[in-house]
């Protein structure tokens, strides 16, 4: 199966910050991979997919890159609605598998 | 408009059965492959099964395979998951969820509420 790591598991920031958030494969995963943000109690809105493309609705701030098996999600300048958790899924090979989350706090 | 609603979760003993259910609406429901997420309380996601658009390819993540069954009934435009010998570790919110796939990019854009299985006696 191929393993997705995210880094970090937990991120303290404040309000207009630039923050990055890693996913790292185990093997190589092409642009395969998507990006949700999800809050509590709620299910996961998709963010970015195939890497780097923006899905309709998700404000510019967010932006995606990577390819092969590192991928990152930067959130340009943090806003009060973008606190929640993160988490990246890969598209290459069954089962599809998830990273284990970065949870974005407010400093 | 898109729209998933899972139903069927509940409080179930440990060995016991169940069978969730993920009524779709707002498109033509045949033409997609239909996945299961769930989520255990205060943890991460983790991918559960697929089917694909006409039912005829399934495949499960290790951790359910022999006791999960994922079948749809493209006639009543509904998605089902059979959990069978239910442990206290399948204790979790299950979501069903579309998969896309123009250009080569598959992603889940569309999620339903999700249904909580308790697992306890």
């Amino acid at each position: 199966d191929i393993q997705l790591t995210q880094s970090p598991s937990f991120l303290s920031a404040s309000v207009g910050d630039r923050v990055t958030i890693t996913c790292r494969a185990s093997q190589d995963i092409s642009n395969y991979l998507v990006w949700y943000q999800q809050k509590p109690g709620k299910a996961p809105n998709l963010l970015i997919y195939a890497a780097s493309t923006l899905q309709s609705g998700v404000p510019s701030r967010f932006s995606g890159s990577g390819s092969g098996t590192k991928f990152t999600l930067t959130i340009s300048s943090l806003q009060p609605e973008d606190f929640a958790s993160y988490y990246c899924q890969q598209f290459t090979d069954y089962p599809y598998t998830f990273g284990q989350g970065t949870n974005l706090e407010i400093k | 408009q898109v729209h998933l609603v899972e139903s069927g979760g509940g409080v179930v003993q440990p060995g016991r059965s169940l069978r969730l259910s993920c009524a779709a609406s707002g498109f033509s429901f045949s033409d997609y492959s239909m996945h299961w997420v769930r989520q255990a309380p205060g943890k991460g996601l983790e991918w559960v099964a697929i089917v694909s658009f006409d039912g005829v390819n399934t495949y499960y993540a290790d951790s359910v395979k022999g006791r999960f069954t994922v079948s749809r009934d493209n006639s009543k435009n509904t998605l089902y998951l059979q959990i069978n010998a239910l442990r206290p570790e399948d204790t979790a919110v299950y979501y069903c969820a579309r998969e896309e796939a123009e250009y080569h990019s598959p992603r889940f854009a569309y999620w339903g509420q999700g249904t909580l299985v308790t697992v306890s006696s």
